[in-house]
Order: structure tokens, then C-alpha cells, then sequence
């Protein structure tokens, strides 16, 4: 089994639709990430999670939300969805003892 | 502002031919450096540098940082088709968690 999977991995939606997209993962780590991949922009943080009480925001925050329910789980949320909003959506997750990332393997947003 | 810029944007090569990926970075507080590799989807782990000068190998890949000169480089000897993918840098300041991730460097290796 995949130690870190998102749900959906396709999704096609109207503007202005509610969306949310989450990861779980069952490596046992406290750090958990969302980015967006858009063709020649490379990968970009929208937020990041450090345990359940902690979320931060990263470069492209603005039209997204998220929710850690639990250590394990990291939703990312979309109140309103624009078309630029279409894109890769990968979760990533780290552990506090080491610096390296664990990427679920992604999920495709098309807002139309 | 933070940063990472990686080149060339794109290479395409032979099979048998050795390239070399670049990574140039400016962080505050530079704590490591990562490459991936990625091919259809997830980005993949490959190298992890902390230390200036220490190079890391797996087979034909190996990777070298610069912390002076502020970069890194990934070589790939004896490329493969297999080979062919993006391959991304990213850069982890101190103090943060954070990553700051390239465009990365599309490689296409020809049969």
C-alpha cells in the first residue's frame, strides 16, 4: 500500500464549485504539504502542517484552505473554484528528524 | 526572496552520453538541498546535500554541492532512456520546514 495517497486523483469541476482534495499518509510524520505543479512554474507551497494545531501558509495561499484533522490527514480546500485554480495538486510529508519529502501521487484538478 | 533557478530548461541527449543538471540557489539560511526525479507524476527522492563538497552516488547518478558558490550540480553518466525525466531541485532554508523548489530540467535521452 502507498504510504501516502490523495483522493481524488482526477477531478473535473465548475466555476464556483466547493472542492476539497485530501492525503493521508501512514509514514508516521508530523510535517504534511500541499503544492500545486502548473507547466514551467515547478512545484509552488500553497500550505504546510507541522501537527494538528499548526498550519502555515506558503507563496500561493490566497483561494485555498486546509484542515489537518489528524496527524495523519491534510485537506486542502477550495471554496470557490476558479479555472486558474486548474493544476497538479501534489500532498508531500516529512519527517522532524529529516529533511527528505515523500510526495503522494497527485491529484488533477480541471476547473472549468 | 528566496530562490532556486535550475539549468538548462531542457536537454535532450543520447543514450551513453553524460549530462550535467544545474542548480543555483539563493535562501536565507541554508540548511539542504534536495534532487527528485520526476517522470509521470510523484516526484521521487534522489540526493539529499547538507555539506559543501561531499558527493553523493547512486550508480550512475552522483550530485556535489557548492555552498560557497551557492549551487549544486547532478550528473548522470551513461544516460539511459529510462532516464528521461524532470528533474527538480529544491532547496530547504533553516528554521522553516519549507522547500523552495525549481522549474526544473526536462532531460529527454534518444535511443
Amino acid at each position: 500500500d502507498a504510504d501516502v495517497t490523495q483522493t481524488p486523483r482526477n477531478r473535473i469541476t465548475k466555476t464556483g464549485k466547493r472542492i476539497m482534495l485530501e492525503c493521508s499518509q501512514t509514514k508516521g510524520h508530523d510535517r504534511m504539504y500541499w503544492y500545486r505543479q502548473d507547466p514551467g512554474l515547478g512545484l509552488r507551497l500553497i500550505y504546510y502542517s507541522f501537527d494538528v494545531k499548526d498550519i502555515n501558509k506558503g507563496e500561493i495561499s490566497d483561494g485555498y484552505s486546509v484542515s489537518r484533522q489528524a496527524q495523519a490527514k491534510f485537506s486542502l480546500s477550495l471554496e470557490s473554484a476558479i479555472p486558474n485554480q486548474t493544476a497538479l495538486y501534489f500532498c508531500a510529508t516529512a519527517a522532524s528528524s529529516y529533511n527528505e519529502q515523500f510526495f503522494g501521487p497527485g491529484t488533477r484538478l480541471t476547473v472549468l | 526572496e528566496d530562490k532556486v533557478v535550475q539549468s538548462p530548461l531542457s536537454l535532450v541527449v543520447h543514450e551513453g552520453d553524460t549530462v550535467t543538471l544545474n542548480c543555483s540557489y539563493e535562501v536565507t539560511n541554508f540548511r539542504s538541498l534536495l534532487w527528485y526525479k520526476q517522470e509521470k507524476k510523484a516526484p521521487t527522492f534522489l540526493f539529499m546535500l547538507t555539506s559543501s563538497g561531499i558527493e553523493k552516488k547512486s550508480g550512475r547518478l552522483s550530485s556535489i554541492l557548492d555552498k560557497k558558490e551557492l549551487f549544486s550540480i547532478l550528473n548522470i553518466t551513461a544516460t539511459q532512456t529510462g532516464d528521461s525525466a524532470v528533474y527538480l531541485c529544491a532547496v530547504s532554508p533553516s528554521g522553516t520546514y519549507k522547500y523552495i523548489f525549481g522549474t526544473g530540467t526536462r532531460l529527454k535521452v534518444l535511443a
